[in-house]
């Protein structure tokens, strides 16, 4: 089946650092991937909307200066989170969906990176 | 009122129990609707979908109830290996391909 991929899996920075995380569709195309970010026992909440080849869709209340995502290519999206802060400590997980499969083809989930800002 | 919500139990069964979760959305214009697994510290991963008809796969059987607005999951003989947190989870209706999530259901089946 399709498989999306994360990395780094973890990671640790201190305070006012800048973390990338990267999502990679490895067996199929995907001009759309989400980002969504999960504090402990809490739902995921979706961040944005990654667009291949133009700007990402931001949810209300998240930043698009401190979380920039970029996705140049079919099979590539990522995630900056900038100047991070403790705050920003969480579970980022993407996803993406097969485009063959249309709009309600299942969504497959990368690993999830988890990031702790000392 | 959030748009997906569930009891996050946890749920205390002992192996070959049958259980049942509900969840409830808010807003009746959903579209899709969809039951996911997340093991701990991993990611989510597509349990079933669920359908107007109500759907069954193997000891899971998916109901959705659009009047009243809620989706439940039937897991029946439980398994150890089916603790985990289980995810209601709705499309809606703007932004159709994006997945709104409840907060789980924490299940925990006992030897």
């Amino acid at each position: 089946g399709a498989v999306v991929s994360q990395h780094p899996s973890w990671v640790i920075c201190k305070s006012g650092t800048s973390v990338k995380i990267e999502c990679r569709s490895l067996d199929f195309q995907a001009t759309t991937m989400f980002w969504y970010r999960q504090f402990p026992k809490q739902s995921l909440m979706l961040m944005a909307t990654s667009n291949e080849g133009s700007k990402a869709t931001y949810e209300q209340g998240v930043e698009k200066d401190k979380f920039l995502i970029n996705h140049a290519s079919l099979t590539l999206s990522t995630l900056t989170v900038t100047s991070a802060h403790p705050e920003d400590s969480s579970f980022y997980i993407c996803s993406a969906r097969e485009e063959s499969s249309g709009l309600t083809g299942e969504l497959f989930f990368g690993e999830g990176s988890r990031l702790t800002v000392l | 009122r959030k748009e997906v919500e569930q009891d996050p139990g946890p749920f205390n069964v002992p192996e070959g129990a049958t259980v049942a979760f509900n969840c409830t959305y808010s807003n009746s214009a959903s579209q899709s609707f969809f039951w996911y697994r997340q093991d701990c510290r991993k990611e989510p991963k597509l349990l079933m979908s669920v359908y107007s008809s109500g759907n069954e796969d193997g000891r899971f059987t998916a109901q959705l109830n659009r009047a009243s607005q809620y989706i439940s999951l039937l897991i029946r003989d439980s398994k150890l290996s089916d603790s985990a947190t289980y995810l209601c989870v709705v499309t809606p209706v703007t932004g159709f391909q994006k997945l709104v999530f409840g907060t789980g259901t924490r299940l925990l089946v006992s030897p």
